[in-house]
């Protein structure tokens, strides 16, 4: 399999921020993306890394460590509607994006 | 960002009969395009990519036969669930690859929702 592991749920309080982290495995490594997906809705691209360090959009960041196939969605100033499954999806060389099974997080009041 | 359009949204078909899924980019031209299949509280899993030109490739434990994908121009891409049967049912997404992107990402579409009775 692909390796790629993150948390299954989270709940964080709005307005707040929250981390959520995602381990995969290295070998033939060729980027990786962070998309979020509502219930009953298809993914919605959030961010992409390819090289070490953090990327920074809005409220939302994304950081990645190659050497240690290690990578984190930091989300800011949390709203309700953020709340949604947040899918670390590793791409290999041959251009295939591989998807962990998501983090599912809870923003309440 | 890219726009990448599904048709059918959802279906409903009885056992045994076939159902294409339309899949198109809309502003963008894609040579490749995927197709996934996720079931409830599951992740995304990846079935095919698909080749504009050329045969499909599938995933292990996929059956070409039974899943066929034809990807004829470089803005649609086809897949036909061929004698379905209840356990197909799922909520088949397909993506896009925008190579024309700095970042070459995949945009999906809205998904169909497949019940087979």
């Amino acid at each position: 399999g692909q390796n790629i592991d993150q948390p299954t749920e989270m709940t964080a309080t709005e307005g707040a921020i929250v981390q959520i982290n995602c381990t995969y495995q290295t070998s033939g490594f060729n980027g990786l993306f962070w998309y979020q997906q509502h219930a009953g809705e298809a993914p919605t691209f959030l961010s992409y890394n390819v090289l070490d360090g953090l990327e920074e959009k809005g409220r939302f960041s994304s950081f990645l460590s190659r050497s240690k196939g290690y990578s984190y969605l930091l989300l800011k100033e949390l709203q309700m509607k953020d709340s949604a499954s947040y899918l670390c999806a590793r791409r290999t060389g041959a251009n295939n994006l591989f998807f962990g099974t998501g983090t599912r997080l809870t923003v309440i009041p | 960002g890219a726009v990448v359009s599904q048709h059918p949204s959802w279906v409903i078909c009885k056992s045994g009969t076939s159902v294409k899924i339309e899949c198109r980019s809309l502003d963008f031209q894609a040579t490749t395009m995927f197709w996934y299949r996720q079931f409830p509280k599951q992740s995304l899993m990846l079935m095919a990519t698909s080749n504009e030109g050329s045969k499909a490739t599938y995933e292990q434990g996929v059956e070409k036969d039974k899943f066929l994908i034809n990807h004829a121009s470089l803005t649609l891409s086809t897949l036909t669930v061929t004698s379905a049967h209840p356990e197909d049912s799922s909520f088949y997404i397909c993506s896009a690859r925008d190579q024309a992107s700095g970042t070459d990402t995949q945009y999906f579409g809205p998904g169909t929702r497949l019940t087979v009775l």
